[in-house]
This record gives structure tokens, sequence and C-alpha cells, in this order.
């Protein structure tokens, strides 16, 4: 099975500061890669989809890119809402597996 | 609006089974492919199973597989999550996900004796 490998597990950064998230497959999956962000004790929010589609209502500052084995999601300009955990998940074939996550603190 | 109700978690013993179901509105159930996804206490996401949207196709976790069955009625607008032989390490809160979004609140399942 592809495993999916995200870093750092956490991060701390400053409002205002650029993040950057990294999710590495152990083979291909094209751009079937989807980002999504939990907020403490809330339900996982989809993000991003197909690798660089911002869903519908998520803020510009978020984005995401790659292709392949490695990809990225990005934001911009971080705001204290956007404290909680990030998970990538690929769902190019069964099993569509999970990152083990990203905890992104304000500095 | 599009809602995902989960329901039927519980406590049960190891070795016991479980059926959780998913009621969905809001939007037409049979075209979409349907996820179970769930998280242990204090732990990531993990996902469980997919179903296709015609409930012809599953496919599932290794972690799980040859346990859990998941199923679905169109004509009810159900998801279904049948759970046998429930190990310790199942203990998770279960979401009801259609294919990314959304997400149901999820229905919390504890494997205890």
């Amino acid at each position: 099975d592809i495993q999916m490998t995200q870093s750092p597990s956490s991060l701390s950064a400053s409002v205002g500061d650029r993040v950057t998230i990294t999710c590495r497959a152990s083979q291909g999956i094209s751009n079937f890669l989807a980002w999504y962000q939990q907020k403490p004790g809330k339900v996982p929010k989809l993000l991003i989809y197909a690798a660089s589609t911002l869903q519908s209502g998520v803020p510009s500052r978020f984005s995401g890119s790659g292709s392949g084995t490695d990809f990225t999601l990005t934001i911009s300009s971080l705001q204290p809402e956007d404290v909680a955990t990030y998970y990538c998940q690929k769902y190019n074939s069964a099993p569509w597996t999970f990152g083990q996550g990203t905890k992104v603190e304000i500095k | 609006q599009v809602q995902l109700v989960e329901s039927g978690g519980g406590v049960v013993q190891p070795g016991r089974s479980l059926r959780l179901s998913c009621a969905a509105s809001g939007f037409n159930f049979s075209r979409y492919i349907m996820e179970w996804v769930r998280q242990a206490p204090g732990k990531g996401l993990e996902w469980v199973a997919v179903i296709s949207n015609d409930g012809s196709q599953g496919y599932y976790a290794e972690s799980v597989k040859g346990r859990f069955s998941v199923s679905r009625d169109n004509s009810k607008n159900t998801l279904y999550l049948q759970m046998n032989s429930l190990r310790s390490e199942d203990t998770a809160v279960y979401f009801c996900v259609r294919v990314g979004d959304p997400w149901g609140q999820g229905t919390l399942v504890t494997v205890s004796s």
C-alpha cells in the first residue's frame, strides 16, 4: 500500500507568516490528493481537492500544489483561526490513506 | 442543506458486533461514493472503508478487512457499517463522509469489557 508522510508533525508560527506543510506519497498518485483542516473539537473540513483546487468557501490564503509524490499545502498569511491539525489524504485507489497530521499553532 | 447523521455507536464488549448507520439528506445520495473514517481518542484520522455509488464495490483498510462490511440502501438514503469481531483498537469516533465533503458529526464506538 502507498504510505502518506506529512512534515512537519507540528509547527509554531506567528500571525501573518507563510506556512508550508508537505505531504509525500511513497508512490505516484497523480493529483488525487486532498487536504483537510480539523480544528480542536470539530469535524474535519475539506480545504483542497485534486491537489490544488480550493473547495468552495475556503479562504484564498490556502493553496495546494504538487503532483505525483510530492505535495504542499500553503497558508500565505497565518491567521489565529487557522490553529488546527491539517491532514492530507490520497484517493487514487484504495486504501484512501491519510497522512499522520500536522498541528499548527500560533507563536 | 446537505446533512449526514450517524447513529448506532455505543459501548460494546470485545468480540461483539455493532452496526452503524448514516442517514443522508439534502443531496442525491445514489450519485455519490461514500466513506467511513474513524478517529481514536487523541489520534489522527484513519480511513476505514469506501463504497461505490451503486453499492456494488466496497474497499477496506487492512486493519478492518474481513471484520467490517460497508453497504448502502439508496432507497433509504442510508449508509451502513457492519462491524464484527470488535477489538479495543476499534474504539474511535466513526465519521460518515460524502467523498471528502461534508462529514457527519460522528458516532463514538467504545470497545471495552
